[in-house]
């Protein structure tokens, strides 16, 4: 059975480096990985995707080991604006099957 | 600008009512989900469609339904809405097919209430 792990929470200063894990256990062969923000009472929103190594967009980079069993979200210079929960999202290996994370609510302090 | 709607925010329906969540997308995107979010729980697959006139069950489908008539409309139908069905709804879309890439557009949620 697939199973995904995210810390639950975490809180960060203004102006900090956050890194996030999304442990991911069985993956899909050949699929990507991605992100998403959700503030209250919005759908989440698409950050980032990547299938291996590193990726970077003008909001965060994505890290993703060799053997793919996990990824970690980073997110530069957070600001309070970026307050929010982040789920990662893959498709599980055989059964094809969509699985988002556990989701990790970020608090960022001023 | 990308667009998912969905027909209400908030909804309040009764033990047993048939209860209709429309979702239309703008997109012209193949892939259509339904999740439903829980407290604790996070998001949670319901169904999924990667074509019109195709769904497939996704982890939780008991107790629902869906339909999928024409390409931008995928339909969300509880038959009998129970108490525990009460729920955040939310439908997203996504292009490519079924094996299509994960990015998904979300719509803003309905927030139904089964009382």
């Amino acid at each position: 059975l697939a199973k995904t792990t995210q810390p639950i929470s975490m809180d960060s200063y203004e102006g900090q480096e956050v890194n996030i894990t999304c442990s991911h256990n069985n993956i899909a062969t050949n699929d990507y990985i991605t992100w998403y923000q959700q503030f209250p009472s919005q759908g989440p929103r698409f950050i980032i995707q990547g299938y291996k190594t590193k990726v970077t967009n003008e909001v965060a980079s994505l890290f993703i080991p060799a053997d793919r069993k996990s990824s970690t979200l980073s997110l530069p210079r957070v600001s309070l604006s970026d307050t929010a929960v982040y789920y990662c999202l893959y498709r599980g290996f055989g059964n094809e099957k969509l699985t988002f994370g556990t989701g990790t609510r970020l608090t960022i302090i001023p | 600008d990308v667009k998912v709607t969905q027909s209400s925010r908030y909804l309040v329906k009764r033990t047993g009512e048939k209860v209709f969540l429309e979702c239309v997308q703008d997109m012209d995107h193949e892939n259509m989900f339904w999740y439903r979010q829980d407290p604790g729980l996070g998001l949670r697959l319901i169904y999924f469609s990667y074509d019109v006139k195709m769904k497939e069950k996704g982890d939780i489908p008991e107790g629902y339904s869906v339909s999928r008539e024409k390409k931008e409309r995928f339909s969300l139908i509880l038959e009998s809405a129970s108490t525990n069905q009460t729920s955040m709804y939310l439908c997203a879309s996504s292009s490519g097919g079924v094996q299509g890439p994960l990015e998904q557009y979300f719509g803003p949620g309905t927030r139904l209430t089964v009382t």
